[in-house]
């Protein structure tokens, strides 16, 4: 009965190639959110989407790409990986955008070589 | 320019005494502070919270202080316990709209490490 749950957990992969993380919450929450914790250990809000709209979108590199097939699923496609990009990234969830409390999945720990 | 910060990358307590965290943020637009807790291999989870217009809330155990003028907020842990021990992240956010609107800043985080 999790939450907000997150595939895979670790990703290990090599300079260049392109990753997909997937996300789902099944709270029935309207709002979805990627976040990725640097190495400074700062939480960063990258995106955002609302009823499967992007309503946040960061100054992110656009080899990152999120797509949210429907409101309980988003997910984080990556292209060509660089080193800066290894991070551990986390999906929330809210009932609603304005809604104050965010819930968070497990991580999935990202490691570029 | 990280807008929110916790100074203190660690702290440790006994067990039963008082654990005080600090956050200090820069963004006067911000109006309401959230504390997070995060175990090991899991994500942050919801703590507690404040608005703006207050100055103190508490649940239980758990008491933020938050001071506007000084633009500092404080988690106090009374009694703490073993299981307590995790990384505290304090958050704000701005409701009344603007550019930061709906979007939670965080600070670094803070390992507290309560002795038994």
């Amino acid at each position: 009965d999790t939450a907000v749950s997150q595939t895979p957990k670790y990703l290990v992969t090599q300079m260049g190639n392109d990753k997909s993380i997937k996300c789902e919450q099944n709270l029935g929450h309207d709002t979805m959110y990627w976040y990725k914790q640097d190495s400074k250990k700062f939480l960063k809000i990258m995106f955002s989407y609302n009823n499967k709209e992007l309503i946040i979108n960061e100054t992110v590199p656009n080899r990152f790409s999120p797509k949210s097939p429907d409101k309980a699923h988003l997910n984080l496609h990556i292209n060509s990986l660089e080193l800066g990009d290894s991070a551990v990234y986390f999906c929330a969830s809210s009932q609603q955008f304005d809604t104050d409390t965010q819930y968070f999945g497990p991580g999935t720990r990202l490691t570029v070589l | 320019d990280q807008q929110v910060k916790q100074n203190s990358p660690s702290l440790s307590v006994q067990e039963g005494r008082i654990s005080i965290l600090n956050c200090d943020y820069t963004n006067s637009m911000f109006d309401y502070f959230l504390w997070y807790k995060k175990y090991p291999a899991e994500g942050p989870t919801f703590l507690i919270s404040i608005s703006s217009i207050k100055d103190k809330n508490e649940d239980g155990r758990f008491t933020v202080f938050l001071n506007k003028s000084a633009k500092h907020l404080s988690l106090h842990i009374v009694p703490s316990q073993p299981g307590d021990s995790a990384v505290y992240f304090c958050a704000a956010k701005r409701r009344a709209g603007g550019t930061s609107y709906g979007k939670l800043t965080f600070g670094q985080g803070t390992i507290l490490t309560v002795h038994p």
